[in-house]
């Protein structure tokens, strides 16, 4: 059974602090997204990554960074925290096309629902 | 760039009774539909996906249906029952053939409630 943890449930930070979410996931997956969730507005994608130290921005990168140096792990970074990045994050992994199935399903994380004040 | 709607943003039906709930797309090179399900404060977990090969697929009690033409799928719940009510999420992507990468997009969500 896959398994995608992330480092916080809930998490509280003032306006203008450095944040770390972090994901891991232990099923080898190449593939790692970082997404928001709000009300209204669906999942949408902030980073992903297909490989260790490769990322790609989503929809919605302005704001946050990434870092991938390990295949498990899977860490986004608020360079200076926001009101506006108040949020619920979830992580998520799928398997790449080598050696994996044909369709790229998305594992999730239980999320992070961060608040910044 | 991409986007996915997604319709209605709520939905109320009696127990029993069928839900329909409709997704368009926007890049006709999307190849992979997924459906996710989301209840109350859990993470969203995948349901049922279709490939643009197929026009319809089902399993038990869910079905989706693709129009490729129209870039327009659909995820159908028949005799629904009080478990069904959650988050429902669409999602469309394009697999690279080149590359491990899969952007996957999401529509914005349908609350799905099932009266008694």
């Amino acid at each position: 059974d896959v398994k995608v943890t992330q480092s916080s449930r809930y998490l509280v930070k003032r306006t203008g602090e450095k944040v770390f979410l972090e994901c891991v996931q232990d099923m080898d997956h190449e593939n790692m997204f970082w997404y928001r969730q709000d009300p209204g507005l669906g999942l949408r994608l902030i980073y992903f990554s297909y490989d260790v130290k490769m990322k790609e921005k989503g929809d919605i990168p302005e704001g946050y960074s990434v870092s991938r140096e390990k295949k498990e792990r899977f860490s986004l970074i608020l360079e200076s925290a926001s009101t506006n990045q108040t949020s619920m994050y979830l992580c998520a992994s799928s398997p790449g096309l080598a050696g994996g199935p044909r369709n790229p399903n998305l594992y999730f994380g239980p999320g992070t629902r961060l608040t910044v004040t | 760039g991409e986007n996915v709607e997604q319709h209605p943003s709520t939905l109320s039906v009696q127990e029993g009774d069928s839900a329909v709930i409709k997704c368009t797309y926007s890049d006709s090179a999307s190849n992979y539909f997924p459906w996710y399900k989301q209840e109350l404060g859990k993470r969203p977990q995948l349901i049922i996906d279709i490939r643009s090969n197929v026009g319809e697929k089902k399993d038990q009690r869910i079905a989706v249906t693709l129009n490729k033409t129209a870039k327009h799928f659909s995820l159908h719940i028949t005799e629904t029952q009080p478990e069904d009510s959650a988050v429902y999420f669409c999602a469309a992507t394009r697999r690279r053939e080149y590359s491990s990468a899969s952007k996957i997009i999401f529509g914005s969500g349908t609350r799905l409630s099932i009266r008694p």
